[in-house]
């Protein structure tokens, strides 16, 4: 079984810039979640999507947004690219509808902001 | 908010060595709580979770974690460290929340050096 891909993995961006990273969850998971990691602040959460809804949001601001298509595959988008938004941006997929943590991790989309 | 802080950001064992890294947790009710395991460039992988049916949980490669409420704790341990246990491990907590999704609040990490 495939597990969580994550396109592209790697890409550099300049300040003012828009961004498209995309995600697909292993076969059969509903949920996607998104999470940024940084040196500085760590893993936070950005959103989790199930069945093409946005369940979860976490404190990052509107130009950080996402999607989930009906396949489960999932997009997110930063707008007005800053500096801080350098990171590691991860994407992981859990089987269903009840709260599990149990997540299934991709290897990240690295973003580098210029 | 559900918190957890894990004290240590880096740990320095001896192959061979007792593995343990310290997580303490945040809540007002029993949470959900696990520890992830990043290995250099890539993402996370579940270890082991904590979802109450008993409190000393096994996770893979040989850890574990003791649920310990009175002292709001979740320590990571494994007898004896391997080389490849090399890697940076993230304590989690998520709320107890029916159908509330997978929302996980991630500790700042612990970097794991095992020497020979």
């Amino acid at each position: 079984k495939a597990g969580v891909t994550q396109t592209p993995r790697y890409l550099i961006k300049t300040r003012g810039q828009q961004v498209t990273l995309s995600c697909s969850p292993i076969s059969g998971h509903r949920s996607v979640s998104w999470y940024q990691q940084t040196p500085g602040q760590g893993l936070q959460f950005l959103f989790e999507y199930f069945s093409e809804t946005q369940r979860n949001k976490g404190n990052f601001p509107g130009r950080f947004s996402g999607r989930q298509f009906s396949n489960s595959r999932s997009e997110m988008n930063v707008s007005t690219l800053e500096l801080g938004d350098s990171a590691l941006y991860l994407c992981a997929s859990s089987p269903g509808q009840v709260n599990t943590g149990e997540l299934f991790f991709g290897e990240g989309s690295r973003l580098t902001v210029l | 908010a559900q918190s957890v802080t894990q004290l240590g950001s880096h740990v320095s064992v001896s192959e061979g060595a007792l593995v343990l890294l310290r997580c303490n947790y945040s809540s007002s009710v029993p949470p959900y709580l696990f520890w992830y395991v990043q290995y250099p460039n890539q993402g996370l992988q579940l270890l082991l979770k904590y979802t109450s049916a008993a409190t000393l949980v096994k996770g893979i490669n040989g850890f574990e974690a003791e649920f310990k409420k009175s002292e709001t704790s979740f320590h990571l341990t494994k007898p004896s460290a391997h080389m490849s246990d090399a890697a940076e491990y993230f304590c989690a907590v998520s709320d107890r929340e029916a159908g509330g999704g997978n929302k996980l609040t991630f500790g700042t990490g612990t970097q794991l050096k095992v020497e020979l």
